[in-house]
C-alpha cells in the first residue's frame, strides 16, 4: 500500500498569510493526488485533482503542485473561511490512502 | 448532485447493518462511488469502491471479507453492508462519487456507526 505523510499536522496562521502543506508517497503516484478541505462536522470537500487541477468554485488563491512522490498545497493569502483540516489522497493505485491531515488554525 | 446516506445506527460488536446512498443530479450508472469512513477525531479513511456497472469492486484490508459494496443502478443506490463489527469501526460513513480519477468528486452528509455493547 502507498503510505502519505502530511506535514506539518497542524499549522498556526493569521488571516492574509502565505500557508504550504506538503505531502509524500511513499512510491511513485505520477500526479494522481488529490487535496481535500473539511470543516467541523462537515463533508469533506474536493479543492484540486491530479495534483494542480482546481475544481470548479474553488479560489484561486488556492493552488497545488507536485509529482512523483512530492507534493505541495499553498493557499496564498489566508481568509478566515480556510480555517479548517486538509487531506491529500493518492489516487494512483487501490487501496485508495490519504494523508493524516493538516489542521490549519488561527494564530 | 446529492447523495444521501442513510442506515447508520448503533450496533453491538459481531452485529451487522446496512448502509444506503441515495443519488439524485447525475447520472448515477456512469460513475463509480467510495465509502471513506472517518473515526471520531481521526482522519479519513478510504474503505471501499464500485465501478459504475457494479463489475468490480475495491476494499481496504482493514474491512475486507466484511464490508461489501453494491449498487442498484436501477433505484440510483449505492449501499455498504457492514458485518462481523468491531469497535474499531464506529466513525461516519460518507459515500462520494468518482470522476474517472480515482477521488471523491462529490459526497454526501455521512451516516454514523456506533459499534458499542
Amino acid at each position: 500500500d502507498i503510505q502519505m505523510t502530511q506535514s506539518p499536522s497542524s499549522v498556526s496562521a493569521s488571516v492574509g498569510d502565505r500557508v504550504t502543506i506538503t505531502c509524500q508517497a511513499s512510491q511513485d503516484v505520477n500526479t494522481w493526488l488529490a487535496w481535500y478541505q473539511q470543516k467541523p462536522g462537515k463533508a469533506p470537500r474536493l479543492l484540486i485533482q491530479t495534483a494542480s487541477t482546481l475544481q470548479s468554485g474553488v479560489p484561486s488563491r488556492f493552488s497545488g503542485s507536485g509529482s512523483g512522490t512530492h507534493f505541495t498545497l499553498t493557499v496564498s493569502s489566508l481568509q478566515p473561511e480556510d480555517f479548517a483540516t486538509y487531506y491529500c489522497q493518492q489516487a494512483d493505485s487501490f487501496p485508495l490512502t490519504f494523508g493524516g491531515g493538516t489542521k490549519v488554525e488561527i494564530k | 448532485v446529492d447523495l444521501v446516506e442513510s442506515g447508520g445506527g448503533v450496533v453491538q460488536p459481531g452485529g451487522s447493518l446496512r448502509l444506503s446512498c441515495a443519488a439524485s443530479g447525475f447520472p448515477f450508472s456512469t460513475y463509480g462511488m467510495h465509502w471513506v469512513r472517518q473515526a471520531p477525531g481521526k482522519g479519513l479513511e478510504w474503505v471501499a469502491f464500485i465501478r459504475y456497472d457494479g463489475t468490480k469492486e475495491y476494499n481496504a484490508d482493514s474491512v475486507k471479507g466484511r464490508f461489501t459494496i453494491s449498487r442498484d443502478n436501477s433505484k440510483n443506490t449505492l449501499y455498504l453492508q457492514l458485518n462481523s463489527l468491531t469497535t474499531e469501526d464506529t466513525a461516519m460513513y460518507y459515500c462520494a462519487k468518482d470522476d474517472f480519477g480515482n477521488h471523491g468528486e462529490s459526497w454526501g452528509q455521512g451516516a454514523q456507526v456506533t459499534v458499542s455493547s
